[in-house]
C-alpha cells in the first residue's frame, strides 16, 4: 500500500510568487489533514478534509493560503502570494476514520523555502 | 499556552543503552489520546506510538514504550536497546477528543542521537 505522498519535496520561491503544494493520501482515507513547521517550532495544524469538504480550517493563518481537495482524493495546498514567515516544511496527513484513537500517516513534507 | 512540551531539544545515548525522551501535555479534556511520532533524515513521519487517557495500562510496541503519568500529565517515550537506526527526530503529540477537533497537537520535536 503506498504511504502519503507530497509533491514537490522542495521549493525554493521568491517573495511574491505563488506556489502550489500537493499532497496524494493514502487510498480510501477520507480525512486529510495539513500542517506546517516553522524552523525550530513545533508542527501546527492547518486544516482538515473529510472528503471534498473542509471539516476545520482553524489553523490556516491568513487568506494568502487556499487548500482545496477535488473529488475527495488529492489536495492542494496554494500559497499566494508568498511571504518569507511561509517558509517552512509543510506535511501532509491522511486516516481512514477520525477519533481520538487513530493515527494520523504523515507524507514526507514539503520544504518550502521563501527568499 | 503550549499543550505539549517537550524540553529536551537534543538527546545523546550510548547505542544498546535504553533511553528517555520526555513530554509533557496540558488539556482540560477528560478524554484524549496522546502519540509518539519519528521523523528520520529522510523526513517521513512514523507513528510509533499510541496511549489512551483511560488504557490503565502503559502502551508498549517492540522497544517503545510509553510512560504514562496521567496525574503528572506527562507521556514520556522509552526506547530500550537503542540501535543506530533509532537516531532521528521525535513528536509527542495529542489529540483531544471534548473539543470536537480531529487535529494534533506536536510538541517541538527532540533530536535523538544514538552513539556507536
Amino acid at each position: 500500500e503506498a504511504g502519503v505522498t507530497q509533491f514537490p519535496s522542495h521549493s525554493v520561491i521568491e517573495k511574491g510568487q505563488t506556489v502550489t503544494l500537493r499532497c496524494d493520501p493514502i487510498s480510501g482515507h477520507d480525512n486529510l489533514y495539513w500542517y506546517r513547521r516553522v524552523m525550530g517550532k513545533e508542527i501546527k495544524f492547518l486544516l482538515h478534509f473529510v472528503k471534498e469538504s473542509k471539516q476545520d480550517e482553524s489553523g490556516m493563518p491568513n487568506n494568502r493560503f487556499l487548500a482545496e481537495r477535488t473529488g475527495g482524493t488529492y489536495s492542494t495546498l496554494k500559497v499566494q502570494p508568498a511571504e518569507l514567515e511561509d517558509s517552512g516544511v509543510y506535511f501532509c496527513a491522511s486516516s481512514s476514520l477520525t477519533g481520538v484513537v487513530y493515527e494520523q500517516y504523515f507524507g514526507p513534507g514539503t520544504r518550502l523555502t521563501v527568499t | 499556552a503550549q499543550k505539549i512540551t517537550q524540553t529536551q531539544p537534543g538527546m545523546f545515548v550510548q547505542e544498546k543503552e535504553a533511553v528517555t525522551l520526555d513530554c509533557t501535555y496540558d488539556t482540560s479534556d477528560q478524554s484524549y489520546g496522546l502519540f509518539w511520532y519519528k521523523q528520520p533524515s529522510s523526513g517521513e513521519m512514523i507513528f510509533l506510538i499510541y496511549q489512551g487517557s483511560y488504557d490503565e495500562q502503559n502502551a508498549t510496541e517492540g522497544r517503545y514504550s510509553l510512560n504514562f503519568q496521567k496525574a503528572r500529565k506527562s507521556a514520556n517515550l522509552v526506547i530500550s536497546a537503542s540501535q543506530l537506526g533509532d537516531s532521528a527526530m521525535y513528536f509527542c503529540a495529542m489529540r483531544e477528543v471534548q473539543t470536537g477537533a480531529n487535529n494534533l497537537f506536536f510538541g517541538t520535536g527532540t533530536r535523538l542521537t544514538v552513539i556507536p
